[in-house]
């Protein structure tokens, strides 16, 4: 079965640092591309970044783009945000999802981790 | 950047109901559309992709159609658990962009 766990959300201050981490397993994850993304409470969803199965290719949003870097470890079967110079419009609910290799649609999502930045 | 024009931003219906959703693309993007279902305090749940295929799993009461700039979800026959919220996304480029949401209500 296929899982995906988000982890590392919490309370930040502006300007602070956030790394969150999304541990995949029941698929053979050095073979997909993943993602980011995030959704404020009761508003749409935004697409934040993606990453290539080998790290090769990366995209950013511009509206994180210099501020958050996605990285990957496939030995351990884990997809990373880390998030930097916070500030309060990145409040939201933080998706990693996968890609499916033949289609190359979001078609797994884990449930999300929560990133408040509130002073 | 593709924008993803999406309505209604909500729609009343009542179960048995046949509903359309409809999505247009700022420019032509193939097929390279998905539509999602999203529950309250759920993560999205992919419906459609490649603009009408079926993801495996998912009910044959949903369908997809339409390329280039327009598109549509269409719910056959609603049932009580359709009630939710639906994207659409592109991605046909970067950075992939949804619309903004069509809340499926009880009438």
């Amino acid at each position: 079965e296929v899982q995906l766990v988000e982890s590392g959300g919490g309370l930040v201050k502006p300007g602070g640092s956030l790394r969150l981490s999304c541990a995949a397993s029941g698929f053979t994850f050095s073979r997909y591309t993943m993602n980011w993304l995030r959704q404020v409470p009761g508003k749409g969803l935004e697409w934040v970044s993606s990453i290539s199965s080998s790290s090769s290719y990366i995209y950013y949003a511009d509206s994180v783009k210099g501020r958050f870097t996605v990285s990957r470890d496939n030995a351990k079967n884990s997809l990373f945000l880390q998030m930097n110079t916070l500030r309060v419009e990145d409040t939201a609910l933080y998706y990693c999802a996968r890609d499916d290799i033949l289609t190359a649609f979001s078609d797994y999502w884990g449930q999300g981790t929560l990133v408040t930045v509130s002073s | 950047d593709i924008q993803m024009t999406q309505s209604p931003s909500s729609v009343s219906a009542s179960v048995g109901d046949r509903v359309t959703i409809t999505c247009r693309a700022s420019q032509g993007i193939y097929s390279w559309l998905a539509w999602y279902q999203q529950k309250p305090g759920k993560a999205p749940k992919l419906l459609i992709y490649a603009a009408s295929s079926l993801q495996s799993g998912v009910p044959s009461r949903f369908s997809g159609s339409g390329s280039g700039t327009d598109f549509t979800l269409t719910i056959s026959s609603l049932q009580p658990e359709d009630f939710a919220t639906y994207y659409c996304q592109q991605t046909k480029s970067f950075p992939r962009t949804f619309g903004l949401g069509t809340k499926l209500e009880i009438k």
